[in-house]
């Protein structure tokens, strides 16, 4: 499958400061999804996101799905300790529903 | 069970040994997949089984990677003759259909190839 790139790769913020991380794929995907991995954890998944322009939001946890359908993001507000981890997108082909991840933007959040 | 149950947790092999890993899927779902990822955070899909059948092995290296999935047991991954960049931590996930919306991953193996 294509590759799917995330910017940036690594972001360090202060606890209470915002934080976006995108995903960029070069061609049209079908559904997106988001998934989080804790340091030695394994991936969770967050949310799914098909429609074009698509905005979903989970408290304090913002996804968009890019009206061309060639990108997403993620938007933390007001960042806390718990919301450290990698940041994966993902998105699911054809009917063997493999998922096809992104290379991941890891949020380090400090006092 | 309500999680994805993986073992071992670590293993340890020297090149050429064999590695075997078991993955017990959720109760209830039919879809069972294998990623590996590497030290880059790299992930690679190897396998998905539909109960015991093969759905999809197009990220499997054939000639030393096997997996099964046999009715009432554990799925397993086996690794023949490994190398070193076998070393990665290898994660089961299944998921209750093909077009389902989430796979859950198990707490992964991690495979050292010394």
């Amino acid at each position: 499958g294509q590759q799917v790139m995330q910017i940036p790769q690594y972001q360090h913020v202060q606890e209470g400061e915002d934080f976006t991380t995108y995903c960029n794929s070069s061609t049209t995907l079908s559904n997106i999804q988001w998934y989080k991995q804790r340091p030695g954890g394994h991936p969770v998944f967050l949310i799914q996101l098909v429609k074009s322009g698509e905005v979903k939001k989970q408290k304090r946890l913002t996804f968009q799905f890019g009206e061309a359908k060639k990108n997403s993001s993620l938007h933390i507000t007001a960042t806390q300790t718990t919301d450290v981890g990698t940041y994966f997108c993902a998105y699911l082909t054809g009917t063997a529903s493999k998922l096809t991840f992104g290379t991941g933007t890891r949020l380090q959040v400090t006092l | 069970g309500e999680e994805v149950a993986q073992t071992p947790k670590h293993l340890v092999r020297g090149e050429g040994q064999k590695a075997k890993l078991y993955c017990a899927p959720i109760k209830g779902h039919s879809y069972v997949f294998w990623y590996q990822q590497v030290l880059k955070n790299e992930f690679k899909f190897l396998i998905s089984f539909q109960n015991e059948n093969v759905f999809d092995e197009t990220g499997m290296p054939k000639e030393r990677f096997s997996a099964k999935c046999l009715p009432n047991s554990p799925c397993s991954l086996e690794i023949q003759a490994t190398k070193l960049e076998d070393s990665a931590v290898y994660f089961c996930a299944s998921s209750q259909s093909a077009t389902g919306r989430e796979q859950f991953f198990g707490p992964g193996t991690r495979l050292t190839v010394l």
